[in-house]
């Protein structure tokens, strides 16, 4: 069965450059969503994306942005790269969440490491 | 509001013993949890989840989980580890009564089967 991709797989930046992370939901998915794990941490929630409007919104930094496009795949833009920044992304889609309890389908993220 | 407790940072079993992943849980409405797994490098796996009915609910790979209202908790258990059950386990609570419909992750549960 498809899964979630995630582009780039791996990503090394330096400070203050952007970076955009590509993510394509699983096939009739509708919602998109973006976390950010540091090591030995939990996942924690960026942003999110239904029907290509933003449904929600959590501790996304005011220097990242992020939308979702007409064929549903989303891009998490990040400008100011600070070393802070270094962490996996992750990417999940879902079925609509207002239409039940759908689980989250989580890719395999983007390892992105600022020097 | 809702949050999630894994008050266990690793859990040790020996394989073919049986094994518990301890979760506890806070909302205002009523809970729908969750449990994935991820493994070393990979997005996480969804592997089962409460929304209503029956207490105990059976899900991927031969786990199932305890639904305790009354203990506020969502153990996850299998009868019989295996080495391969190895890994990082986190739980995931939403609450019904919120405006959110993203749910929050525990810190995680490192589970290390020996063999």
């Amino acid at each position: 069965a498809a899964g979630v991709i995630q582009s780039p797989r791996h990503l090394i930046k330096e400070k203050r450059e952007t970076a955009t992370l590509k993510c394509y939901p699983i096939p009739r998915h509708d919602t998109v969503y973006w976390y950010q794990q540091g090591p030995g941490q939990d996942p924690q929630f960026l942003i999110s994306f239904y029907e290509k409007m933003q449904s929600d919104k959590g501790s996304i930094p005011d220097r990242f942005s992020a939308q979702q496009f007409s064929d549903y795949h989303s891009e998490l833009n990040m400008s100011s790269l600070e070393l802070g920044d270094s962490a996996l992304y992750f990417c999940a889609s879902s079925l609509n969440p207002l239409a039940g309890v759908n689980e989250q389908f989580f890719g395999p993220g983007t390892r992105l490491t600022v020097l | 509001a809702q949050s999630v407790a894994q008050p266990e940072d690793q859990v040790n079993v020996a394989e073919g013993n049986p094994l518990t992943v301890k979760c506890t849980y806070s909302v205002s409405g009523n809970p729908y949890l969750f449990w994935y797994v991820q493994y070393p490098n990979r997005g996480l796996q969804f592997l089962l989840k409460y929304i209503t009915g029956d207490n105990l609910v059976k899900g991927s790979y031969g786990f199932e989980a305890e639904f305790n209202k009354s203990q506020t908790s969502f153990h996850l258990k299998k009868p019989s580890a295996l080495v391969s059950d190895s890994a990082l386990y986190f739980c995931a609570v939403r609450d019904d009564s919120g405006g959110s419909y993203i749910p929050t992750f525990g810190r995680g549960t490192s589970l290390i089967v020996h063999p």
